[in-house]
């Protein structure tokens, strides 16, 4: 089973759309994260939530939305794509008898 | 606000010899975590290492250990008997004890290994 699923993997698009990219944890973990991974392959942290609280909002765009209906899920959507969207995304979980953060596949997203 | 430094954009190793990635922080705190994560090609990040500031002792997995020396500020990683399937990207990461845990990562190593 995997641990931390991500859908789609891969996603072109052009700009101006919206978009959703999705994000599954059979861990149990408590806290959930997404990550922007650039052309550069340089990692940054976007969101985090535990509980399906956000805690961390590390200024990104309004034009992403992160959603965690439930402690096992956390959606990232995108409205009105960008050019400079264009990266990997990817999810991450922790729980908290663990310092670990365990990684999703991630998503490449392109926008034309 | 911390920083994380990898100075060696590239390295290669020859297979079965030693290498060593170099990582460099920047923090106030005093308590801490530091990682090691590998990136192959498939872009899965899979953890190597994993050392918590308050131990003295250098993390060790088998092929894999870490050089700790928290007065420096630095943390690298030496890969022992290195193998093709070690050929991947290399991120350092830090990550506080309390409060906001994101990952902060260095810029990566990408390291080849020549057969």
């Amino acid at each position: 089973d995997t641990a931390v699923s991500q859908t789609p993997k891969y996603l072109v698009t052009q700009m101006g759309n919206d978009k959703s990219i999705k994000c599954e944890q059979n861990l149990g973990h408590d806290t959930m994260y997404w990550y922007k991974q650039d052309s550069k392959k340089f990692l940054k942290i976007m969101f985090s939530y535990n509980n399906k609280e956000l805690i961390i909002n590390e200024t990104v765009p309004n034009r992403f939305s992160p959603k965690s209906p439930d402690k096992a899920h956390l959606n990232l959507h995108i409205n009105s794509l960008e050019l400079g969207d264009s990266a990997v995304y990817f999810c991450a979980c922790r729980g908290v008898d663990t310092d670990t953060q365990y990684f999703g596949p991630g998503t490449r997203l392109t926008v034309l | 606000a911390q920083t994380v430094t990898q100075s060696q954009p590239e390295m290669s190793v020859q297979e079965a010899e030693t290498v060593t990635l170099s990582c460099t922080y920047d923090t106030s705190e005093s308590d801490y975590y530091l990682f090691w994560y590998k990136q192959p090609p498939s872009r899965q990040m899979i953890l190597v290492i994993r050392q918590e500031a308050y131990k003295q002792q250098n993390a060790t997995e088998n092929r894999f250990s870490v050089n700790f020396q928290k007065a420096a500020k630095s943390f690298s990683l030496k890969i022992s008997d290195s193998q093709l399937g070690d050929a991947a990207m290399y991120f350092c990461a830090y990550r506080r004890l309390f409060g906001n845990e994101k990952l902060t990562f260095g810029t990566g190593t990408r390291l080849t290994i020549i057969p």
